[in-house]
């Protein structure tokens, strides 16, 4: 069984400071996807990450994919409170189609 | 275009009840999918479908039914409702879903099972 985990699960961070969230999984997988949920919201897409070494960069957010290692990493800068949201990263490990596996989330609250 | 729409918002069922979640999208997407999401657990994939008349199980199908009769639409069967099915659901879709593309998620159907 495919196993994707996230941490921190929840994250209090002041405004203007760094930090990384992780995303590890279990399988062999180059397609790795990042979304962002505010609450009681649906998800929206963040990143999309295809290849080994991939690196998106949206703001203050910057997302990267090591498959060797199974790692994923969503970097956030000069936070701000507008970020503040439950940030799910999800790994397809579909043959015949999509079939997305997510992590429990990281609830990220920034205070001013 | 309106995206991904799913009806009820909200629905609350007695244990034993029936019903149908309805997903529908006009993007001309082929692939569509239905997840739960439950708290501390994230999104769980129910059922899938990769084209019209050909569907899928996820990682939790138990309980759930599914058909895929047009592109547009991919409705979610409760066959006899349980509260361990308490839960909110999101229909997604994307073009192919061949890997590289996003799904773009539907709004959610907050389900209550007594």
């Amino acid at each position: 069984e495919l196993k994707v985990e996230q941490n921190p699960l929840f994250l209090s961070m002041q405004e203007g400071k760094n930090y990384t969230i992780y995303c590890n999984y279990s399988t062999t997988s180059d397609r790795l996807y990042w979304y962002r949920q505010d609450p009681g919201k649906s998800l929206e897409s963040l990143f999309v990450l295809l290849s080994n070494g991939a690196v998106k960069q949206e703001g203050r957010l910057m997302a990267s994919l090591d498959t060797k290692a199974r790692l994923s990493t969503l970097h956030i800068t000069a936070a701000v409170h507008d970020l503040s949201a439950t940030y799910f990263c999800a790994v397809d490990s579909g043959n015949t189609g999509n079939q997305f596996y997510f992590g429990t989330g990281t609830s990220l609250t920034v205070i001013p | 275009n309106a995206g991904v729409t799913q009806t009820p918002k909200f629905q609350v069922l007695k244990t034993g009840q029936s019903m149908t979640l309805q997903c529908a999208q006009d993007m001309n997407h082929e692939y569509m999918s239905w997840y739960r999401q439950d708290p501390g657990m994230g999104l769980r994939l129910i059922h899938y479908s990769v084209g019209a008349g050909i569907t899928d199980q996820g990682e939790v199908p138990n309980g759930y039914n599914v058909s895929r009769s047009t592109t547009e639409d991919f409705p979610l069967r409760l066959l006899s409702a349980a509260p361990s099915q308490t839960s909110v659901y999101f229909c997604a879709s994307s073009y192919s879903g061949q890997g590289w593309e996003t799904q773009y998620f539907g709004p959610g159907t907050r389900l209550l099972v007594l």
